[in-house]
């Protein structure tokens, strides 16, 4: 089984929608969560970390779900410069290890 | 601090030949960690180094490749006797104790 899993999508939604994605992750050791983005051709870049509480960054949540094992990532208000991949990340205590899942594509349509 | 850094940018190996990826992290990162990406395709884990160690090399081919972080200086990813299924784009992101990890702009090695 995958340490993280996403749904590859894609994801095509029209401008000003919201859109959600989620993540599963395997090992309930996991200590530290992370949601990054890639552009095409580029590297992956920290969107946001996940906090077991929550947390919001303007238009973007982030939520974790300890007893589900799953992380999610809420987009409101869609801009066509959301349009992107979203990786989902987890770390484990031990090792320091980052998992990166395969990815959910985003395109914003105008 | 200048980021993640990675030499060279774009790199043409002919078949056959060696490839050598360097990877300077970010300052006070001893955490480093390499990933390969083929087109339309995820970031597929390659190994996980601290200075002078591999933490990690589960996802490193068993031939051809290895990886070193010296004490000093950056870390390489070295491709011996590339072939074009070695055509990809090669990551590196540092971190230090479970904090998140940044990313070089990568290198893209092509082989002709």
């Amino acid at each position: 089984r995958k340490e993280v899993e996403q749904d590859p999508g894609p994801f095509n939604v029209p401008e000003g929608a919201t859109v959600a994605f989620n993540c599963t992750y395997s090992n309930s050791a996991s200590q530290s969560f992370f949601w990054y983005r890639q552009d095409c051709r580029k590297e992956p870049k920290l969107l946001m970390s996940v906090y077991s509480s929550g947390n919001e960054d303007g238009r973007f949540t982030a939520q974790l779900n300890r007893a589900s094992q799953y992380i999610s990532l809420l987009i409101r208000d869609s801009k066509l410069s959301d349009s992107a991949t979203y990786l989902c990340v987890v770390n484990k205590e031990t090792g320091n290890q980052f998992y990166f899942g395969t990815g959910t594509s985003l395109t914003v349509i105008p | 601090n200048a980021g993640v850094m990675q030499n060279p940018r774009h790199l043409v190996r002919r078949r056959g030949q060696e490839a050598r990826l360097r990877c300077s992290p970010m300052k006070g990162h001893s955490h480093v960690y390499w990933y390969r990406q083929l087109p339309e395709e995820g970031l597929k884990f390659m190994v996980y180094l601290q200075k002078e160690n591999i933490i990690d090399e589960s996802g490193m081919p068993k031939e051809r490749f290895s990886a070193e972080f010296p004490k000093e200086g950056p870390s390489i990813l070295r491709i011996q006797q590339v072939v074009r299924g070695d055509s990809a784009a090669y990551f590196c992101a540092s971190s230090s104790t479970r904090t998140e990890a940044f990313f070089g702009q990568g290198t893209r090695l092509t082989v002709v």
